[in-house]
């Protein structure tokens, strides 16, 4: 079956770097793209940006900008996602989903397990 | 920017009875607009795509409308399993949000 699965809890302290990765399995990897979606803690749901795990390309919120870098290893069928300068309010689960290989965003099925990522010092 | 405005907050029902989600786009966003539905400690799933369509394995019992600039969940009859976080989503030339939730609790 079609499945993302995500890496483990991370504690960072602010102005550290995270990386988060996301293997998929159960469908042809370079067809699809991957979208990061993060939910801070009792709050909603929040695009952070997308990767076409076809050609590489991204984009990114724009809020984002210049802190994040997504990335895919087709040899193993893996995303990453990387923040930087983290701060307090980037305490959240960090989710990766499947998406569309040419654009992102019409809808994201399946969803990985979440990673929550949490920034204190 | 496109902001999507999701209504009610909270929806109190009890098994059996329907459940109408309302979801207004800021502005117009076509048909791409999407539904999720999350429960606590669990990621989001898909519900339904295109404003319209079920996803792979949904009931029945959910349907959408749309499109436009208002978009609709419908569950026909609440089952216990279905009282949940419901999400909607939308791409656009604006960018990509989602709106900040409906909370179906059991009344």
């Amino acid at each position: 079956q079609v499945q993302l699965v995500q890496s483990g809890a991370e504690v960072k302290k602010p102005g550290a770097s995270v990386k988060v990765s996301c293997k998929a399995s159960g469908y042809t990897f370079t067809s699809y793209g991957i979208s990061w979606v993060r939910q801070a803690p009792g709050q909603g749901l929040e695009w952070m940006g997308w990767i076409s795990a076809y050609n590489g390309n991204t984009n990114y919120a724009q809020k984002l900008q210049g802190r994040v870098t997504m990335t895919t290893d087709t040899s193993t069928s893996t995303a990453y996602m990387e923040l930087r300068s983290l701060r307090s309010d980037d305490t959240a689960v960090y989710y990766c989903a499947r998406d569309e290989v040419s654009s992102p965003g019409y809808w994201f099925d399946p969803w990985g397990q979440g990673t929550l990522v949490t920034v204190s010092s | 920017e496109i902001v999507l405005t999701q209504s009610p907050a909270t929806l109190s029902l009890s098994p059996g009875e329907r459940a109408t989600l309302s979801c207004r786009a800021s502005q117009g966003v076509s048909s791409y607009l999407a539904w999720y539905q999350q429960k606590p400690g669990q990621a989001p799933r898909l519900l339904i795509y295109d404003a319209s369509n079920r996803a792979t394995g949904i009931p029945a019992r959910f349907s959408g409308s749309g499109p436009g600039t208002d978009f609709t969940l419908t569950i026909s009859s609440l089952e216990p399993e279905d009282f949940a976080v419901y999400y909607c989503q939308q791409r656009s030339n604006w960018g990509i949000a989602f709106g900040q939730g409906t909370r179906l609790e059991i009344k």
